[in-house]
């Protein structure tokens, strides 16, 4: 069964320092990678994903994740944080799609605050 | 672009009520999806819809939860009887093709309900 797993509920940042969301995932062959932010009060923002190719992914407003086969990580990363990037961050995974017609669920994390202190 | 149109935004309903959700997809977007997201927890999917048929819906808690999408467009989702436990935000989501694993979902930005 697919999983991903993100290991810290609380990320804190400076403003201007590099930030990093970890995340990990299990899946039975190659996965399809995905990194979600919620604002307060908001719907699920699609930032980015990883299906092939160069594993370093960017995405919207200079967020950038590196797909790690080896150690079944997907970290989103920022060189530079700002304080409107304190969100809710959602990694999620999805398998190949299966023989047969049946269906493979986007299957999310716990997600991760992201707090940007000024 | 119009993005994934959901309402209400809000309710707050009693125990024992019922409530329906509408959502109304990306034009084009053939798949539309059902998600549920308590507080402190991922979302999690209720229900898929291709065109107008459904794809998935094991974990839809089929005695109280209901949905449907009967033009292929627009769908609806309706709790009866509402329990303490359905405090939740319903996030409808959209996609483009079902056949590739990789396509994007795209959300609206949610039905927030309290059973109180």
């Amino acid at each position: 069964a697919q999983s991903v797993a993100q290991p810290e509920d609380q990320v804190n940042v400076a403003e201007g320092n590099p930030l990093t969301v970890k995340c990990t995932y299990s899946v039975s062959g190659n996965p399809y990678l995905f990194w979600y932010v919620q604002y307060p009060n908001r719907g699920l923002q699609f930032l980015l994903k990883y299906i092939t190719g160069d594993n370093l992914v960017k995405g919207s407003y200079g967020f950038e994740a590196e797909f790690n086969k080896s150690q079944t990580s997907f970290h989103l990363k920022k060189p530079s944080a700002l304080v409107s990037d304190s969100a809710l961050y959602f990694c999620a995974v999805r398998g190949p799609l299966p023989y047969g017609g049946a269906t493979n669920k986007l299957i999310f994390g716990t997600g991760t605050l992201l707090a940007v202190q000024p | 672009e119009a993005g994934v149109a959901q309402s209400p935004r809000y309710k707050i309903i009693e125990k024992r009520q019922s409530v329906a959700f509408w959502c109304n997809p990306i034009s084009g977007h053939a798949t539309l999806y059902w998600y549920q997201q308590i507080l402190g927890q991922g979302p999690k999917l209720l229900i898929q819809f291709q065109n107008n048929g459904v794809v998935d819906d094991s974990q839809l808690p089929k005695d109280r939860f209901s949905a449907e999408r009967l033009k292929g467009v627009d769908s609806t989702l309706k709790i009866q009887p509402a329990k303490l436990e359905d405090s939740a935000v319903y996030l409808c989501a959209s996609s483009s093709v079902r056949g590739s694993a990789g396509n994007t979902i795209y959300f609206g930005e949610g039905s927030w309900l309290t059973v109180v």
